[in-house]
């Protein structure tokens, strides 16, 4: 059974970062990517980028870039986003998902982390 | 960037009824479209990718159809189970946007 578990809420403060862990287990980890999508409160879908198990290649969101690492530890199956200097419009539950390929849907998703920035 | 928008933004139905959803892209995406169905507090869940096709384990009374700019997520029988907002998405080229929802209710 396929299962993504992601690490539990954290509240930072601006200008801090954060960084979300997704656990997989029950599928081959080198086979799909990791997506990351946010959601503030109350509002839509946000792809945020995604990376590639097998090679560790990255595809990030413009509006990110510079401000956010995603990774993978193979030995773990576990993947990583980093975000830094932390707004206040980062509030949101962030998600991450496997994709088969970057231009299928993304089948399995984790329960979502809390990210609340607040001083 | 490419813009999904949905329509409607909300609607009201009733168990029994057929719902239509419609997600419109700025530029032609061909059949790079998916469609998501989310509950309050949950993670979004794929019902059908590439445009049209099922994903597995999703109700029949679900499909899509469409290429190019325009597409359509149908329930046929709308069930208790289904009032949820769904989200469109397309995969053509990054960012991979959503269309901005579209909740369904109890009418």
């Amino acid at each position: 059974q396929v299962h993504l578990v992601q690490s539990g809420a954290e509240v930072k403060k601006p200008g801090a970062s954060v960084r979300v862990s997704c656990k997989t287990s029950g599928y081959s980890f080198n086979t799909y990517f990791i997506t990351w999508v946010r959601q503030a409160p109350g509002q839509g879908l946000e792809w945020m980028g995604w990376i590639t198990t097998h090679n560790g290649k990255t595809n990030y969101a413009q509006k990110l870039q510079g401000r956010v690492t995603m990774t993978t530890d193979t030995s773990t199956s576990t993947a990583y986003m980093e975000l830094r200097r932390l707004r206040s419009d980062d509030t949101a539950v962030y998600y991450c998902a496997r994709q088969l390929a970057a231009a299928v849907g993304a089948d399995h998703w984790g329960q979502g982390t809390l990210v609340t920035v607040s001083s | 960037d490419i813009q999904m928008t949905q329509s409607p933004s909300s609607l009201s139905a009733s168990v029994g009824d057929r719902v239509t959803i419609t997600c419109r892209a700025s530029l032609s995406i061909s059949t790079f479209l998916n469609w998501y169905q989310q509950k309050p507090g949950k993670a979004p869940k794929l019902l059908i990718y590439a445009a049209s096709t099922l994903q597995s384990g999703v109700p029949s009374r679900f499909s899509g159809s469409g290429s190019g700019t325009d597409f359509t997520l149908t329930i046929n029988s709308l069930q208790p189970e289904d009032f949820a907002t769904y989200f469109c998405q397309q995969t053509y080229n990054s960012p991979q946007t959503f269309g901005q929802g579209t909740k369904v209710d109890v009418k």
